[in-house]
């Protein structure tokens, strides 16, 4: 079984500031990491994901993500927010079998100020 | 593709009502998962269909609720009977079984059992 651990529940910036989001997981197998976006009413829209390669993974709207084993983290990262990236973000794992099956963060409310 | 579609939109419904919940999965996806979003618990998975088949309906939090997919095109999520507790918004993902591949989901089902 797998989990996902979001520490900051909420995280204000300033517009064109940088952001980090955290993302720490847990797990006993090899795993596949996401990161998710929700904007209000909506439903959730995937921003970047690692599979295999690369640690450093590049996403849509500017963001991108770093893989660390030793840590088990996966961050996600901008290095300047627009109001526009308000949002929900949702960090989540699923095994290597090929399932699909995403276990999910507590998520982190991004809100961006002007 | 119009994506994963979800009906209804919003729904009222009184305690101890039958409520179904309905999903169009992308074409040609042969994984689908129903997951349920509340403040307390966030993002849970509630059940796991790949090729028409329910997988893991672990996350199914009792008899009151059931999932059923008769063909590859369509789903309900139904509980009988709804409790307040119950209220959620209820999410429909699709995707390719596989590596590489990504969920979908739909724009949710909000559910309000008064």
């Amino acid at each position: 079984a797998q989990s996902v651990t979001q520490l900051d529940s909420q995280v204000p910036v300033f517009e064109e500031a940088p952001v980090e989001l955290r993302c720490n997981y847990s797990s006993s197998v090899s795993v596949y990491l996401f990161w998710y976006v929700q904007y209000p009413n909506q439903g959730l829209q995937l921003l970047l994901k690692y599979l295999s390669g690369s640690t450093l993974v590049k996403g849509i709207n500017g963001f991108e993500a770093e893989f660390n084993k030793s840590q088990t983290s996966f961050h996600l990262r901008k290095p300047s927010v627009h109001i526009s990236d308000t949002a929900e973000y949702f960090c989540a794992v699923t095994d290597t079998g090929g399932g699909n099956k995403l276990t999910f963060g507590t998520g982190t409310q991004l809100k961006v100020e002007l | 593709d119009a994506g994963v579609i979800q009906s209804p939109r919003h729904e009222v419904t009184e305690m101890g009502q039958e409520v179904t919940l309905r999903c169009k999965p992308i074409s040609g996806h042969n994984s689908l998962f129903w997951y349920r979003q509340t403040m307390m618990r966030g993002l849970e998975l509630l059940i796991y269909f790949n090729n028409n088949v329910p997988i893991d309906d672990s996350g199914m939090p009792e008899d009151r609720f059931s999932a059923k997919m008769p063909n590859a095109s369509f789903s309900t999520l139904k509980i009988q009977p709804s409790e307040p507790r119950d209220s959620a918004v209820y999410f429909c993902a699709s995707s390719l079984t596989g590596l590489n591949t990504e969920a979908f989901f739909g724009q949710g089902t909000r559910l309000t059992v008064v």
